[in-house]
């Protein structure tokens, strides 16, 4: 089935430490992206990327960085120069579209991470 | 400046009973508007999307509207059911050449429970 798999689920990090968010998806789509979401707020951007070996900072890209080697793979890295990195944390893909129809975005479970 | 507002914030109904959510943009231009279903600690999945043209999309038991003169839409869900308990998020597309969700701005969300 196609998709976009996170991984993990859950994940706990010390204070101090980096922890890098998987992002996978096999539905052929060029561009991705990371949001974060807390309670009670709509999804902020982090990073996104609409080709290979380039992306773009979003709206809250500060102590976050990203890498795109490969078209299926967008991973994050929350550094420790995150303040306050605990979020549900969502990828998405889209479909490089043109024109009025505009696009979906395919989001996949998310990934909550907590510091400790 | 683009922004999406959703009223209310929060509804508690009782299970079979009709309730109407709202979302107000000023997204420009626009291009399309999305309402996405969010259930707790899972990523959004759409339901509904509605262009320039389209007054009345339904979807099952949920309808969207769309007035783009005074850009309101509304989502009426019918009959509510137990699993309709969920984050309703209105997405606005911006009409962007690059098709990417660096055009799209996202809603804060309308949390619905359905007691039984």
């Amino acid at each position: 089935d196609g998709g976009i798999t996170q991984s993990p689920k859950y994940l706990f990090r010390k204070e101090g430490q980096n922890v890098t968010l998987s992002c996978e998806q096999n539905l052929n789509h060029d561009a991705m992206y990371w949001y974060r979401q807390d309670p009670g707020q709509g999804l902020r951007l982090i990073y996104y990327s609409q080709i290979v070996n380039d992306f773009q900072k979003g709206d809250i890209a500060e102590g976050y960085s990203v890498s795109r080697e490969k078209k299926e793979s967008f991973p994050l890295t929350v550094t420790s120069a995150q303040k306050n990195p605990t979020a549900f944390y969502l990828c998405a893909s889209t479909p490089k579209v043109h024109g009025d129809r505009g696009t979906e975005a395919f989001f996949g479970q998310g990934t909550r991470l907590t510091v400790v | 400046k683009n922004q999406v507002e959703q009223s209310p914030q929060s509804l508690i109904i009782l299970e079979g009973k009709n309730c109407t959510l709202q979302c107000n943009y000023t997204v420009s231009p626009f291009s399309n508007l999305r309402w996405y279903k969010q259930d707790t600690g899972r990523g959004p999945v759409s339901l509904t999307i509605m262009t320039f043209s389209e007054n009345t999309k339904s979807n099952g038991r949920y309808t969207a509207t769309l007035d783009a003169d005074t850009k309101q839409s509304s989502l009426h869900i019918t009959a509510s059911q137990l699993s309709d308990s969920a984050s309703y998020i209105c997405v606005v597309s911006r009409f962007y050449s690059g098709g990417g969700a660096d055009g799209l701005t996202f809603g804060k969300g309308t949390h619905l429970i359905i007691q039984p």
